[in-house]
């Protein structure tokens, strides 16, 4: 079945710092890959998503490149700041199932 | 306007109490979800709904009972909570694999 393997946390840096967050997944076919962000106390929200091979997707100075022969997703941002503490999760779905599913999440701490 | 509403968003209990959580979208979505989150952050499905009829069950306990009552409406009934129940349950709904989520329901059992 389909799966998501990401980096496990947790993950503490300086403001500033370069984060990247490794993701790869198995999935038959040709799934949408996504980025979902948790900030403390709230539900989880899309950050960006990619739908084919070689797409990337970006918001809020994070990147994320569809790489099919590598069957990653990696997330990227090259200056964190404190408000991007938070907990990352990478996740696909498939055009004819119902199902979104997740990576383990990686808990990110970005310090002062 | 809140698009995936659920209520409550903190709910205390005893053991073998029945409780149910609620969740609306108005977002227009054909698919709707359970999800947990334990206290690691991990996610895991519990149910998907697709225009009001059930999808997926993830070998979730029988004393779980999702309802919908219409395709925007996915609620959730537990019978005879458990200490393990305790947990952050999210419901969801999407439409071409992009998902939007409740705030969650913190339910810890005692």
């Amino acid at each position: 079945g389909d799966s998501v393997t990401q980096m496990e946390g947790p993950v503490t840096l300086s403001e500033e710092a370069f984060l990247t967050i490794n993701c790869t997944y198995t999935a038959t076919g040709y799934p949408s890959l996504f980025w979902y962000v948790q900030y403390p106390g709230e539900g989880l929200q899309l950050l960006l998503k990619a739908t084919k091979a070689d797409d990337k997707g970006s918001n809020k100075g994070f990147e994320a490149t569809y790489r099919k022969e590598t069957t990653s997703f990696h997330l990227e941002k090259g200056s964190v700041q404190v408000s991007d503490s938070a907990v990352y999760f990478c996740a696909l779905s498939r055009s004819n199932d119902y199902k979104l599913s997740f990576g383990a999440g990686t808990t990110v701490t970005v310090r002062a | 306007d809140t698009a995936v509403s659920q209520t409550p968003k903190y709910l205390v209990t005893q053991m073998g109490n029945d409780k149910s959580i609620k969740c609306e979208q108005n977002l227009g979505h054909d698919t709707m979800y359970w999800y947990k989150q334990d206290s690691k952050k991990f996610l895991k499905i519990m149910f998907s709904y697709n225009n009001k009829e059930l999808i997926i069950n993830e070998t979730v306990p029988n004393r779980f009972s999702p309802k919908s009552p219409d395709k925007a409406h996915l609620n959730l009934h537990i019978n005879s909570l458990e200490l393990g129940d305790s947990a952050v349950y999210f419901c969801a709904s999407s439409q071409r694999g992009l998902a939007f989520f409740g705030q969650g329901t913190r339910l810890t059992v005692v």
